[in-house]
């Protein structure tokens, strides 16, 4: 099945050291997203991808970067995780159209220790 | 901020009752979704409602749209525990999803 795939599902990192989470799709779909979810909270969008334009949202930290090495993937490289860097962390797809619907991964969940 | 805002942020009820949550918007879209997202997992897109469409129908679920008081209900009717989750809606933006804060509901059994 066409599918967004997240791993790992559930990633530990210590203070300070950089971490990537990844991102696949058999979608191919044009953009892919990148959200935020703190605990209880909704989905912050952080970034997405057009094709290969990237787009920052004005408010996404420097410390969080993004990259698309081609139409299936996409990483999400935090460069010095702070303790308020622990959340779910989003990948989503979309065709890019008038329709605008998105397909989610199951979300890689950071814990910053 | 474009963020939409969501109520009841809870809701209990009983199996077989029926459910209602509301979105409300600041700024014009193009189009409204609502998504479902069970604990610890991503959203599942459940249903798009376009901005010169007044009502859609799903299943068991039914989504009104009033762009005049930037308004929208979703409605499931003859709830199942299996719909204990949280539900989020979205306004599109041309690309982009700015959720709303989402509301639980928990279906008792």
């Amino acid at each position: 099945d066409a599918m967004v795939i997240q791993n790992p599902r559930y990633q530990v990192t210590q203070f300070g050291k950089p971490v990537t989470l990844s991102c696949s799709q058999t979608l191919n779909h044009n953009v892919m997203y990148w959200y935020q979810q703190k605990s209880s909270q909704a989905p912050k969008l952080l970034f997405h991808y057009y094709d290969k334009d990237f787009n920052n949202e004005a408010d996404t930290p420097d410390n969080f970067q993004s990259r698309r090495p081609n139409t299936s993937f996409c990483f999400l490289d935090i460069r010095s995780p702070g303790l308020g860097d622990a959340a779910m962390y989003l990948c989503a797809t979309s065709s890019g159209g008038a329709r605008g619907t998105q397909y989610f991964g199951p979300g890689t969940r950071l814990l910053v220790l | 901020s474009q963020q939409g805002e969501e109520d009841p942020q809870a809701l209990s009820i009983q199996e077989g009752e029926n459910a209602t949550m509301n979105c409300s918007y600041k700024t014009s879209i193009n189009n409204l979704q609502w998504y479902r997202q069970n604990s610890g997992r991503g959203l599942v897109h459940l249903i798009l409602i376009r901005s010169n469409e007044r009502e859609k129908h799903s299943g068991r679920l039914r989504v009104t749209l009033d762009t005049s008081k930037k308004s929208s209900s979703l409605l499931i009717t003859a709830s199942r525990a299996a719909d204990t989750a949280s539900y989020f809606c979205a306004m599109e933006y041309g690309n982009k999803l700015v959720f709303g804060a989402g509301t639980i509901l928990r279906v008792k059994s």
